[in-house]
């Protein structure tokens, strides 16, 4: 079968940092998207990891592990408008066939 | 500027009235899906279609029509709507292994 998990929830403070981690369990890999939601609004682009290792754009940083079935998203200096849900895809056998992981619903305290 | 056009945002009805939502992508691309948003239960796929006149059941089809006879249009049709099918759903298209983009959602209740 096909799987990726996901916390369901995860809490942090203002300005710290916070890892975010999604695991996955698929017929085949071409990719693992990482997007950010807003409650009730459109899921928005974050970052796309075909290869092994971390790519880092601005404040958000993405890592993918292909041997492991894992990737994490880094969130610095965090920010209250980053309080939002971060969805994890996985690309399958084809360019066409996106997993999606239920999301993890990230709150930021003062 | 690139995008996904979909409406109506937000939409009520009574279950067995048909309606469908419409969606539009100025990208030229091949690839577009319906996907349907429940809490707890992350983005699951409706219908896809990979290209004009060419579309196919995703994971959840049961209740919902689609069809796509120009490349940039791939309305979703509620036939006999239920409560059931009270919902956030988005509309979204892809090129190749570029990201996805998403029209804006529309929620749906059916009373």
């Amino acid at each position: 079968g096909q799987n990726i998990d996901q916390p369901t929830e995860m809490t942090a403070t203002e300005g710290a940092i916070v890892q975010i981690n999604c695991t996955y369990q698929t017929s085949g890999f071409n990719g693992l998207f990482w997007y950010q939601q807003h409650a009730g609004e459109a899921p928005t682009f974050l970052s796309y990891n075909v290869l092994d290792g971390l790519e880092e754009k601005g404040r958000f940083s993405s890592f993918l592990s292909r041997s492991k079935g894992y990737s994490y998203l880094l969130l610095k200096e965090l920010q209250m408008k980053d309080s939002a849900s971060y969805l994890c895809a996985v690309v399958g056998w084809s360019n066409y066939q996106l997993i999606w992981g239920a999301g993890t619903k990230l709150i930021i305290k003062p | 500027e690139a995008q996904v056009t979909q409406n109506p945002r937000y939409l009520i009805t009574v279950t067995g009235k048909k309606l469908t939502v419409t969606c539009s992508q100025n990208m030229n691309h091949e690839y577009m899906s319906w996907y349907r948003q429940d809490p707890g239960l992350g983005l699951r796929q409706i219908y896809y279609s990979m290209n004009v006149e060419v579309t196919d059941k995703g994971d959840v089809p049961e209740g919902y029509k689609v069809s796509r006879k120009e490349k940039r249009n791939f309305p979703l049709i509620l036939e006999s709507p239920s409560p059931n099918q009270t919902s956030l759903y988005f509309c979204a298209s892809r090129q190749g292994n570029e990201k996805l983009f998403f029209g804006s959602g529309t929620q749906l209740s059916v009373l």
